[in-house]
């Protein structure tokens, strides 16, 4: 079946600029997670979703990151006045649940942002 | 979550079986050990996970020592396309099920 799908797959803006980051979960997947990868990095929590309720937004790196999700399914990370240094892949996950660690992630293929 | 230990680095010949060691020994009675790797470009890729019994799927095995301080990943015959950094992660459990914290992972390059 169709994994988790994340558009678009590259982003340049220009610094200052607003950028909206989309993804799908798969199909059936109440939860969603978003991170992130900068150049050389691990992997570096954001923000995850059980519904449309997120418990755990411990990870955004500052006020100008924000993220929903409506229906239960499609998710939007919002980065506003983008700065140099948010430039990095991000990376989208989905599982069946979150309330279990026993529900694995499963993740899209990413969105690298470039900010000029 | 507890802390994950690998090595940085292994290597492994094509059609042998690559044995990648975790030692995660703060873990608690309700964490999983779970293993992704990622190849470049890609996202993580799940591979498997377990509590305290040896897990089995398509794609490779996961040992857990009895104590539940170490593991190991199991890539019976190892490919070219196995070639990627492979992170073992500590998943919590309570209000943190929803982080998995990634740390550096080991790089496996297979080699013909």
């Amino acid at each position: 079946g169709a994994g988790v799908s994340q558009s678009p797959s590259n982003k340049v803006t220009e610094k200052g600029k607003d950028v909206e980051l989309r993804c799908d979960p798969i199909s059936g997947h109440t939860a969603l997670y978003w991170y992130r990868q900068s150049l050389g990095q691990g992997l570096e929590f954001l923000i995850y979703f059980q519904g449309n309720s997120a418990p755990d937004k411990s990870g955004l790196p500052s006020d100008r990151f924000s993220a929903e999700r409506t229906g239960g399914s499609v998710s939007t990370l919002t980065i506003q006045r983008t700065q140099q240094e948010d430039s990095a892949v991000y990376l989208c996950a989905s599982s069946l649940s979150a309330v279990s660690n026993n529900s694995p992630l499963h993740f899209g293929n990413g969105t690298r942002l470039t900010v000029t | 979550d507890a802390k994950t230990t690998q090595p940085p680095s292994m290597d492994c010949a094509e059609g042998r079986a690559a044995n990648l060691p975790c030692n995660h020994s703060t873990i608690s009675g309700n964490e999983y050990v779970y293993w992704y790797r990622q190849i470049h470009s890609q996202g993580p890729q799940y591979i498997i996970h377990g509590l305290k019994n040896n897990e089995t799927n398509e794609m490779a095995s996961l040992i857990i020592t009895e104590d539940r301080k170490s593991s190991t990943l199991i890539l019976p015959h190892a490919t070219l396309r196995d070639t990627a950094v492979y992170y073992c992660i500590v998943r919590a459990g309570g209000t943190s099920y929803g982080k998995l914290t990634f740390g550096q992972g080991t790089i496996l390059t297979v080699h013909p």
